[in-house]
This record gives C-alpha cells, structure tokens and sequence, in this order.
C-alpha cells in the first residue's frame, strides 16, 4: 500500500527566505510523485510531478522538488518566498497504473512580511 | 473555458435530504474521480471511473452513488445526508493510463453543508 507523510501541518517563513515542505512516501512499487498547491477556496493545482526521469525536477512558480529514493524523499523547496506562496501545500503519490493518487494531509505555508 | 467545472458551488440542506452534484471535464481525459475533503483539509479518493466504467469504490457508504453517462461527465448523488457528509467535494480529471501519469485536474470544489 502506498502512504505519504508530510512533515509539519504548518509552515511559516519570512518574505525572501528559503521555503522548506517536507514529503516521504512509501511504496512498493517505483511511484509517481506530486506536489499539488490549493489557494483558499479553490481546487488543487499541480505544482510539479515525478516519473521517473530526472531525480530534480522543477514546477511553476519557482518551485522545485528532489526525488530521494534512498530517504523515500520528495521534499518541495523555492529559494525565496513570497507573499503569494501563502496556501496549503499537499504531496500526493500514484502508482504506476494512475488511477489511485493518494494524497498526504498537507502544510499550510504562512509567509510573513 | 474551465477545464473541469462542478455544480453547485455551495449547498445547504438539512439531514435527511437527498442532493447532487454534477462535474463536467472538457480535457478529453478518461478517467473522472470524485475526492472528499474534510474541514481539516484532508483528502480522500472515494471514487474513480475509467471510460464510464467504475475502477475504484473506496469503501464509501451506499448512500453516495456516483454515475457516469459519458466519459466527460460524472456526478455524485447523495441520499439521506447525514452531518458528517458536509466536507468540500472535488471531482477531478486525468488522462488515463495510457496517457497520463496519474496527473490531477480539479474542479473548484463543491462545499456541501448539512444542518
């Protein structure tokens, strides 16, 4: 079975510093990995994805993630926050098959000024 | 144009009642997915479909039923609400397995409130 653990309910960083969402996953099977960002009263929005190519992989907004297989790790950073970054922040795993995307509980990033 | 559009965007009912949801995807994908998300934003598959044809039923009770007429269309019916039905409902879209990658595309959510 598959699972996804993130590590923190809540983040808060300072405007421009280092943005930091811890993700581990568990899965018997090479997964596909996710990180999905929800803005308040909206529905999830895809912020990058692993599949097996390159182990760094970048998304919108600045965002990037590095798949650890030896840490089961898929920890989502951006160098310098900003204001607009304030949202919750969900990892999330699939299986190869696609069909089942199991997600974790989520970090809710505040960004102060 | 939205990508995948639900309605309503809000309901408010007593306990008891009977209520539906529609979703609508225009991304050409095959698969449909209805997620429940709890107030403290947790989110739980409950259902998928594949080409109309129901793949995934995570032990959800039979008062939910979902159907789908067509591949782009999957609606959620709900009878005889309880409280712990209000939650936010996501459907969500993606292109299959021979396409995808198990991506996401959601809809705005619906949130569903039962007094």
């Amino acid at each position: 079975a598959q699972s996804v653990t993130q590590l923190g309910s809540h983040v808060s960083v300072s405007e421009g510093a280092l943005v930091l969402l811890r993700c581990n996953y568990s899965s018997s099977v090479p997964p596909y990995l996710f990180w999905y960002v929800q803005y308040p009263n909206q529905g999830l929005q895809l912020l990058l994805k692993y599949t097996s190519a390159a182990t760094l992989v970048k998304g919108i907004n600045g965002f990037e993630a590095e798949f650890k297989k030896s840490e089961t790790s898929f920890h989502l950073t951006k160098p310098s926050a900003h204001m607009s970054d304030a949202a919750e922040y969900f990892c999330a795993v699939s299986d190869t098959g696609g069909f089942k995307t199991i997600f974790g509980a989520g970090t809710r990033l505040f960004v102060k000024a | 144009d939205t990508a995948v559009s639900q309605t309503p965007k809000y309901l408010v009912t007593q306990m008891g009642n009977d209520k539906s949801i529609k979703c609508e995807q225009n991304l050409g994908h095959d698969t449909m997915y209805w997620y429940k998300q709890d107030s403290k934003k947790f989110l739980k598959i409950m259902f998928s479909y594949n080409n109309k044809e129901l793949i995934i039923n995570e032990t959800v009770p039979n008062r939910f039923s979902p159907k789908s007429p067509d591949k782009a269309h999957l609606n959620l019916h709900i009878n005889s609400l309880e409280l712990g039905d209000s939650a936010v409902y996501f459907c969500a879209s993606s292109p299959g397995t021979t396409r995808g990658t198990g991506e996401l595309f959601f809809g705005e959510g619906s949130r569903l409130t039962v007094l």
